[in-house]
């Protein structure tokens, strides 16, 4: 049973250039979290999603950011315009039930030059 | 904001029992305590939650007092891979987002 898949693994870009990061939940689960982890600092919870609907964007940024979660295909984390200030581990993390007892994937480091 | 409190980092001896400590002295009735790991810049790592009482699985033992205001994290015999940064987090669980605070890094020695 594959884990939580992220991808891309690295991924750079200029600034002002888009970012996609994808997220590919563990077979069977329904409910999908971003987090993002700034360089020496904690994870930071971003956006709370089940199967097309957004739960809780209490984390996200208010402009350039946003997240889907399809009714088929991977959720996707989008950063328009990025700057080097977006430059983090994005980590994305799944459960069947919503409850915290969640599988994380390995993450993509997004590096904007 | 986390909820929990944690001292900053802690060491043990290969071999030997790791009790890492959390306070939660405002943990309300339905939120239960979680225990992550993060190693390195690996993506974190689910170890064990509880409610009230202990739990014990394949990785670790959680120790939950009876006030329900404190638990303690117990490694029975760490080894070097279990170097790592150690979160508690409160949650109510369903539908809820986790809050990552600073955490609790330990080492362990050869």
């Amino acid at each position: 049973n594959a884990g939580v898949m992220q991808n891309p693994r690295h991924l750079v870009r200029r600034r002002g250039q888009e970012a996609r990061l994808r997220c590919s939940p563990m077979k069977g689960h329904s409910h999908v979290y971003w987090y993002r982890q700034l360089p020496e600092e904690g994870l930071k919870f971003m956006v709370y999603l089940q199967k097309e609907n957004i739960i809780d964007e209490s984390g996200m940024p208010k402009e350039r950011f946003s997240a889907e979660f399809p009714k088929e295909g991977p959720s996707i984390l989008r950063i328009q315009q990025v700057v080097r200030g977006d430059s983090a581990a994005y980590f994305c993390a799944s459960s069947p039930d919503g409850s915290g007892g969640y599988t994380f994937g390995s993450g993509t480091r997004l590096t904007v030059v | 904001d986390a909820k929990t409190t944690q001292p900053p980092s802690m060491d043990c001896a290969e071999g030997r029992a790791a009790n890492l400590p959390c306070n939660h002295s405002t943990i309300s009735g339905n939120e239960y305590v979680y225990w992550y790991r993060q190693i390195h810049s690996q993506g974190p790592q689910y170890i064990i939650h509880g409610l009230k009482n202990n739990e014990t699985n394949e990785m670790a033992s959680l120790i939950i007092t009876e006030d329900r205001k404190s638990s303690t994290l117990i490694l029975p015999h760490a080894t070097l891979r279990d170097t790592a940064v150690y979160y508690c987090i409160v949650s109510e669980g369903a539908n809820s987002k986790l809050t990552f605070g600073k955490g609790i890094t330990l080492s362990v020695r050869p």
